[in-house]
């Protein structure tokens, strides 16, 4: 089964730092490019990251540049998030999202993973 | 970037159809064919229903159609069925490698 699995969520102080992972299954991970997609609760989407099938690109949301990091190992058929100076508003659930390519441009996110909870809260 | 804009709720009876839209600016929906769709149900991922304008991933069903003119996208429902009540979120690449969502729609089957 095509899978994406999220952890490392939690509560966190005004900030901290947090890591998330994201480990993929059921699918041949080098060939995809994935992104990290968060909803604040009750509220709308927001797309955060995303890093290339390589790991040799990465791009960011303007909320979220010089404060997180992706990265992924591409040997484990893992993906990261790394969150440092965390604020009140990253609060919100983070997905890890597979691109869908057609070519060489994304297209959509074709496999989601179940999220997992960033409470940023003293 | 804003998120694009979409009405926060729309409804409709068994069988009816109904029109979503989602109007973004002429730096994204109206400068790409790039506009995906996704469905939520409450405590779940969101699912992918749409993507280019107007395709369908395999195993959506052909209920769902999108379309777009200028900066505005729309999804039809068409027999609209009770598995449909759900959220709804457009989403469309806005260039340098950036992707903007919309607001959400809430669908209601009455």
């Amino acid at each position: 089964e095509v899978q994406l699995l999220e952890s490392g969520g939690g509560l966190v102080q005004p900030g901290g730092s947090l890591r998330l992972s994201c480990a993929a299954s059921g699918f041949t991970f080098t060939y995809y490019a994935v992104s990290w997609v968060r909803q604040t609760p009750g509220k709308g989407l927001e797309w955060v990251s995303a890093i290339s099938s390589s790991g040799g690109n990465r791009y960011y949301a303007d909320s979220v540049r010089g404060r997180f990091t992706v990265s992924r190992d591409n040997s484990k058929n893992t993906l990261d998030l790394q969150m440092n100076s965390l604020r009140a508003e990253d609060t919100a659930i983070y997905y890890c999202a597979r691109e869908q390519k057609i070519d060489t441009t994304t297209v959509g996110f074709d496999i989601w993973g179940q999220g997992t909870m960033v409470t940023v809260s003293s | 970037q804003s998120a694009l804009t979409q009405p926060a709720s729309v409804s409709g009876s068994p069988g009816q159809s109904i029109t979503l839209s989602c109007t973004g600016t002429s730096s994204d929906v109206g400068s790409y064919n790039l506009v995906s769709w996704y469905q939520q149900h409450p405590g779940k991922a969101p699912k992918l229903m749409i993507y280019e304008d107007s395709k369908r991933p395999s195993g959506v069903s052909n209920r769902f159609s999108g379309s777009k003119s200028g900066n505005t996208a729309s999804l039809t429902i068409s027999g609209l069925q009770a598995e449909d009540e759900a959220d709804y979120y457009c989403c469309s690449y806005a260039g340098s490698r950036s992707y903007v969502f919309g607001t959400g729609t809430e669908v209601t089957v009455l």
